[in-house]
């Protein structure tokens, strides 16, 4: 079945850093792919999508990059806050969306001031 | 405009007992969805409604149950609790299904099962 891998954490970083997740995914055909949010006592927000092969997903400083050729879609921002920290999962869902999202295990995120 | 809403926030039941948990979407929206997130699982999908109608469901028992009304409003039962159902129970609600519309999320229902 399809699956999503994700470094697991907790990843500590200190403010103004520079911030990569990876994320890796096995799937069959063309799924779409997403990065979403999880603070504290709360729901998951989504954050960024990218629907087909090269499309790059953005929103609040974080990017992604949809790879085909290497089943990835990698979160990066180039310089966090303290207010990111927060616990930052990948997830899939396949055409069609049988089985509902995928999602990864989960990263958390510290950043420290 | 208000969020998806799910109700009890918090639940403890003995095992055995069976329970069930409320989610009310976003005005308008026809598709609920409920997930599983555990420590050790992590997020997986339990099943996903649209217009009263059960389209997709995940891999878990026929103890777990889901239904929806004619008002997009969904409720999960669990029958028989065992102590590893304890977990937080998420419900998404979306305009027209989890693969072509974006899915907003609850804040959850903690269950703990003694």
């Amino acid at each position: 079945g399809d699956s999503v891998t994700q470094m697991e954490g907790p990843v500590t970083l200190s403010e103004e850093a520079f911030l990569t997740i990876n994320c890796t995914y096995t799937a069959t055909g063309y799924p779409s792919l997403f990065w979403y949010v999880q603070y504290p006592g709360e729901g998951l927000q989504l954050l960024l999508k990218a629907t087909k092969a090269d499309d790059k997903g953005s929103n609040k400083g974080f990017e992604a990059t949809y790879r085909k050729e290497t089943t990835s879609f990698h979160l990066e921002k180039g310089s966090v806050q303290v207010s990111d920290s927060a616990v930052y999962f990948c997830a899939l869902i396949p055409r069609g969306g049988a089985d509902g999202l995928t999602f990864g295990k989960g990263t958390h995120l510290i950043i420290q001031p | 405009k208000a969020g998806v809403t799910q109700t009890p926030r918090y639940l403890i039941k003995t095992r055995g007992q069976q329970v069930t948990l409320s989610c009310s979407p976003i005005s308008g929206h026809r598709s609920v969805s409920w997930y599983q997130q555990t420590p050790g699982q992590g997020l997986q999908f339990l099943f996903e409604y649209f217009s009263e109608t059960q389209r997709n469901k995940g891999n878990f028992p026929g103890r777990f149950s889901g239904r929806q009304f004619s008002n997009s409003r969904s409720e999960m039962n669990v029958s028989t609790l065992e102590l590893g159902d304890s977990a937080l129970y998420l419900c998404a609600s979306s305009l027209g299904g989890t693969a072509n519309t974006e899915a907003f999320f609850g804040q959850g229902t903690r269950l703990t099962v003694v």
